[in-house]
């Protein structure tokens, strides 16, 4: 079965600081991987995906990029953060046979 | 992408109650998933039901597929305070590339 690693778990940063969230996965080869978004109470929304290394595919326009150097790292990453920044992000694997994995995510606050 | 939406938004029982909530969509599926997201933590896989699929069972949890209807629903029987959560479905599409998407999810309470 698939692990999801994902760091930190909170994260307070300053507005207009730089952003890096890594996430890594065990038990997989070659999974797709995404990055997830949710506002408190709120449904997950999709920021980028990934079907292989380099290849990232964005689905909304915004502050934030990311990247896969590795076949199972997965990296969200911010130039300059905004305070709309601010919220829970969750990184996933799949998985189309057997549904997806989630990692714990983490709970970013942009100050 | 697949759009999955949960009914209904909120729902609050005593335990020992059932608790049923649906999830809609648009388009044709391969397979429908839900999962559980605790406060403040990741999503939790709990079943997957094929599209050839009506019912199926894992210990508590009861789901039924309606592929004429584009709906599914998850029971959970015999209701605990520790089901207390967030229940999200998602979608697995019939071919091209593998992007689920969530609804708001239906927000379980289980007073004790």
């Amino acid at each position: 079965s698939q692990t999801i690693h994902q760091w930190p778990a909170t994260l307070v940063q300053p507005v207009g600081s730089p952003l890096s969230l890594e996430c890594t996965v065990e038990g997989t080869s070659n999974p797709n991987l995404y990055w997830y978004r949710q506002a408190a109470g709120r449904g997950l929304q999709l920021l980028f995906y990934s079907v292989g290394i380099g290849q990232i595919s964005s689905e909304v326009p915004q502050n934030l990029s990311a990247s896969r150097p590795q076949d199972r790292q997965f990296i969200l990453s911010s130039k300059k953060l905004l305070l709309s920044d601010s919220s829970f992000y969750l990184c996933a694997s799949t998985g189309p046979r057997y549904g997806y994995t989630f990692g714990s995510g983490t709970r970013l606050t942009v100050v | 992408s697949q759009q999955g939406e949960e009914d209904p938004q909120a729902l609050s029982i005593q335990e020992g109650e059932n608790a049923t909530m649906n999830c809609s969509y648009k388009t044709s599926i391969n397979n429908l998933q839900w999962y559980r997201q605790n406060s403040g933590r990741g999503l939790v896989h709990l079943i997957l039901i094929r599209s050839n699929e009506r019912e199926k069972h894992s210990g508590r949890l009861r789901v039924t597929l309606d592929t004429s209807k584009k709906s599914s629903s998850l029971l959970i029987t015999a209701s605990r305070a520790a089901d207390t959560a967030s229940y999200f479905c998602a979608t697995g599409a019939s071919g091209g590339s593998y992007i689920p998407t969530f609804g708001r999810g239906t927000s379980l309470i289980v007073h004790p």
